[in-house]
């Protein structure tokens, strides 16, 4: 199984500054077709999860532009960058490998304000 | 697109469950849909799915063999027939969607998640 790490933890942010939230594969999830078999979600308190990025660097549908996915050339580490904080941030991310199942999800970093 | 879990209960180790997800506001058919369950406290974890291209079926170890993902597309209604239940089972099951029918590339769309507690 492809497992996933992340870090960190968790992470207390300013309003307005900048995160980052780092995931890391133990396999490549370089599909042959170029893509970068990686998902990021939030989980806001009492939620469900929510979808922001799908293959590595593409925002789903209503995701402000302030969250941005990338993914080294190796296809193994990834990053979610959040510009401009927001309360509304606030939550549980996970990143999930959709490569090959069983899909499996990071174990999660907790953003605080 | 709204997704709407039921079936979840409090049953006793080696009992059974059928767990429903109900799909509105897309056409059923042909979508990959999914189970990932959330222990209480902790995170997400995978459980199965039923392909929209073609009906196939996929587990994570941990239920292989206990719980059988199926579908009704006349009903919009996603299933998970769950068997020999275990304590380590408890959690809340989400179903949710793929934005493809073919390969993985993200769930878009989840629903509220339904409680399945296993204890004696």
């Amino acid at each position: 199984d492809i497992v996933m790490t992340q870090s960190p933890l968790s992470l207390s942010v300013t309003p307005g500054e900048s995160a980052s939230i780092s995931c890391r594969s133990s396999h490549s999830l370089l599909k042959s077709t170029g893509n970068k078999c990686l998902a990021w979600y939030l989980q806001k308190p009492g939620q469900s999860p929510q979808l922001l990025i799908f293959l590595a660097s593409n925002r789903a549908s209503g995701v402000p532009d302030r969250f941005s996915g990338s993914g080294s050339a190796s296809g193994t580490d990834f990053t979610l960058k959040i510009s401009r904080v927001e309360a509304e941030d606030v939550g549980v991310y996970y990143c999930m490998q959709t490569l090959q199942p069983p899909l499996t999800f990071g174990g999660g970093t907790k953003v605080e304000i | 697109v709204h997704l709407l879990e039921s079936g979840g209960d409090w049953v006793q180790p080696g009992g059974s469950l059928r767990l429903s997800c109900t799909v509105s506001g897309i056409t059923f058919s042909g979508i990959t849909m999914s189970w990932v369950r959330q222990a209480p406290g902790k995170g997400l974890e995978w459980v199965s799915s039923i392909m929209g291209t073609d009906g196939s079926t996929q587990y994570t170890d941990a239920v292989k063999g206990r719980f059988t993902v199926s579908k009704d597309s006349s009903k919009n209604a996603l299933y998970l027939q769950m068997n020999s239940l275990r304590v380590e089972d408890t959690a809340l099951y989400y179903c949710a969607k793929d934005l493809r029918p073919d390969v993985y590339w993200g769930f878009d769309s989840w629903g509220q998640g339904t409680l399945v507690t296993v204890s004696s």
